[in-house]
């Protein structure tokens, strides 16, 4: 599996845009780039996912490189709800693929 | 309830006990997933179901752990003779079909079972 890195850790303040970074230098064209993340005592929850172009939705914008060997989840205002850690997950696109392979994800805190 | 449900949230057991958590996915999706998480570090794949049947189940780390799923709803993951290194959360998730699919992209994940083996 194709794999991705993550800083372990970032501060934001609060109502601050937060920029995530992930590297996923060894991507391949069929692997979509899915974001999840956990807030403390829960599963982790769904928050955007993208293939080439830029993505947005009510959570987050999904910042995708043109060579796709990075990308950036930016929370445009983070609030003390958004502190989680935020796993990027490559997700390779077709029949056979099933599994979402969490690293350590990168642990946001904010500061009010 | 609209999300993934499993109980019990808690269980601690003795060493070398018998638990069983369970999962109820959200209606209609076929795909399941069992994933363990210890302290500190991502989710770790288990196993996967695609309706009734197991589809891969090479995240079991051995022959203790077993898990099914009779109805194409309701799993059940079934650990015999648990050892203090069985302690993690147990997390269980769902979606519409299998995760990578382009009509499917998204996994619904319950808030998970914390098991504790003394």
């Amino acid at each position: 599996d194709a794999k991705t890195t993550q800083p372990n850790s970032m501060e934001s303040n609060e109502e601050e845009p937060v920029h995530l970074p992930c590297n996923h230098s060894t991507i391949s064209g069929t692997d979509y780039i899915h974001w999840y993340r956990q807030l403390p005592s829960q599963g982790p929850e769904y928050v955007i996912h993208g293939l080439t172009s830029n993505v947005n939705n009510r959570m987050a914008s999904l910042a995708i490189a043109e060579d796709r060997k990075s990308s950036t989840l930016i929370l445009h205002r983070a609030t003390l709800r958004d502190a989680a850690v935020y796993y990027c997950i490559l997700v390779y696109s077709g029949a056979g693929s099933y599994q979402l392979t969490f690293g350590k994800g990168t642990k946001l805190s904010v500061i009010p | 309830g609209a999300g993934v449900s499993q109980t019990p949230s808690n269980k601690v057991t003795e060493k070398g006990k018998y638990v069983e958590l369970r999962c109820d996915p959200i209606s209609g999706h076929t795909a399941l997933y069992w994933y363990r998480q210890s302290l500190g570090q991502g989710p770790e794949f288990l196993i996967y179901f695609q309706g009734t049947g197991a589809a891969d189940d090479s995240g079991l780390p051995n022959d203790r752990f077993f898990a099914v799923r009779p109805e194409g709803s309701v799993s059940t993951l079934k650990i015999q003779r648990t050892e203090r290194g069985d302690s993690a959360v147990y997390l269980c998730a769902s979606s519409l079909d299998q995760v990578g699919l382009e009509v499917n992209t998204e996994a619904f994940f319950g808030q998970g079972t914390r098991l504790t083996v003394v």
